[in-house]
């Protein structure tokens, strides 16, 4: 079982928005600013898409954009495409521990 | 160009040892802090351990005592010597490099991955 929890997946239609929740506890997300998101392709290493929360790294879209309230943070992907198609994780730092995931979300795209 | 190259996966028995390393290339791994993140197939991501770039070292509880991560300067690479492997850490192993801010802060995220070293522990 997981640190963090996401749902299995999720789905949207191209240029509609989704919406990805990940909840923890006070130990973690809801204690601290350090929550990030990677996509992750088939066949491929996890990409960072946010972090700090809300923050996006360069070159990152501004379709992705995430947030927080209490224990469960969120990832918003608005105006859906078929590349966003992919497995999304959570992450935050949670104390006396280092660092814990989310389970991962299935995005597909219809 | 800003790269990781994880090697030294394969298959072990339960109680072996195997060695991975993660070459860099494109920045220092010694004034950075280069973390282990493992992906069991089918199920999410687990952090493993992290070296930071004054030497210090951090890990999982359920590595803790069985592995431990190392560098070498000359070769800018750092290593995840895994000891006593048990069939759970069977996984995918990703070296990434940590995130940092333009005030040199660290921020608990991973800006460049690796592709990845198999590791199956089995009989």
């Amino acid at each position: 079982q997981s640190a963090l929890t996401q749902p299995a997946s999720v789905s949207g239609s191209p240029g509609q928005s989704i919406t990805i929740s990940c909840t923890g506890t006070t130990s973690d997300v809801g204690t601290y600013k350090y929550v990030s998101w990677y996509q992750q392709h088939p066949g491929r290493a996890p990409k960072l898409m946010i972090y700090e929360v809300s923050n996006r790294p360069s070159g990152v879209s501004n379709r992705f954009s995430g947030s927080k309230s209490g224990n469960t943070a969120s990832l918003t992907i608005s105006g859906l495409q078929a590349e966003d198609e992919a497995d999304y994780y959570c992450s935050s730092h949670r104390s006396g521990v280092g660092l814990v995931f989310g389970g991962g979300t299935k995005l597909t795209v219809l | 160009e800003v790269q990781l190259v994880e090697s030294g996966g394969g298959l072990v028995q339960p109680g072996g040892s195997l060695r991975l390393s993660c070459a860099a290339s494109g920045f220092t791994v010694s004034i950075n802090y280069v973390t282990w993140v493992r992906h069991v197939p089918g199920k999410g991501l687990e952090w493993v351990s992290v070296i930071y770039n004054t030497g210090s070292t951090y890990y999982a509880d359920s590595v803790k005592g069985r592995f431990t991560v190392s560098r070498d300067n000359s070769k800018n690479t750092v290593y995840l010597q895994m000891n006593s492997l048990r069939a759970d850490d069977t996984a995918l192993y990703y070296c990434a490099r940590d995130f940092y801010d333009s005030n040199g802060n660290y921020l608990y995220a991973f800006d460049v991955w690796g592709q990845g070293a198999m590791v199956t522990v089995s009989s």
